[in-house]
């Protein structure tokens, strides 16, 4: 059972909009939430992260919000620029042990310029 | 250049060769991991070193066996693979201590199975 979902696999938005990438995770021990952004033939590389302390967190253009409640998280790009075309990761650990961390299936953002 | 090196990037080998991969890092981590990225699936963590002690072995069968000889060092020993085992096998560092700490990747080895 996933324990992380991106449930949609892709996004396409044209550039200068807001990209909106969406994460619901079922483990509510999960405590530090972090977003991987990839691109073909390239591994992940960290973007930017949560600790489930705040609701909110900003690097730039990028926005993690994170709804303890619902169980959700979601990463704002604003504005969008076609160098942003890439899978973004959303994942997941437990009580701090970020040596365990739980992927997502990842969406694939295409930014149209 | 993302501080972590990963070789080979690409490997086909046969269901009875005998291989190994190798992952490098230089940002001063002490922990490193091994996961195994399949077509449509999450990203799976397999192997997690901390101060070269194995601290999770994530129900990864015998024919793949890590090895851990200082903090900046990690190779993954292939055996005897099947079909399925061909996936891209990505290598991640981070510095443990109190509080969280992103993991850095490598660009990973894609391992294809004859």
């Amino acid at each position: 059972d996933q324990q992380v979902k991106q449930n949609s696999p892709s996004l396409s938005v044209q550039e200068g909009r807001i990209s909106i990438l969406n994460c619901d995770y079922t483990n509510s021990m999960f405590d530090y939430f972090l977003w991987y952004k990839k691109y073909p033939a390239e591994g992940p590389t960290f973007l930017i992260s949560i600790s489930s302390i705040k609701d909110k967190n900003e690097d730039g253009r990028f926005t993690v919000f994170l709804n303890k409640s619902a169980k959700h998280l979601s990463l704002h790009i604003v504005p969008s620029q076609p160098g942003d075309s890439a899978v973004y990761f959303c994942a997941a650990s437990v009580q701090g042990g970020s040596e365990k961390l739980v992927f997502g299936k990842g969406t694939k953002l295409t930014v149209n310029p | 250049e993302t501080g972590v090196t990963q070789t080979p990037r690409h490997l086909v080998m046969g269901m009875t060769n005998k291989k190994s991969l190798k992952c490098e890092q230089h940002l001063g981590h002490n922990a490193m991991y091994w996961y195994k990225q399949s077509a449509k699936k999450p990203l799976e963590l397999m192997f997690v070193y901390n101060f070269k002690e194995q601290t999770e072995n994530n129900s990864v069968p015998s024919r793949f066996s890590p090895e851990c000889p200082n903090s900046s060092h990690l190779f993954l020993h292939l055996h005897t693979l099947q079909p399925e085992d061909s996936a891209l096998y990505l290598c991640a560092s981070s510095q443990v201590k109190q509080g969280n700490q992103p993991q850095h990747f490598g660009d990973g080895t894609r391992l294809s199975i004859l």
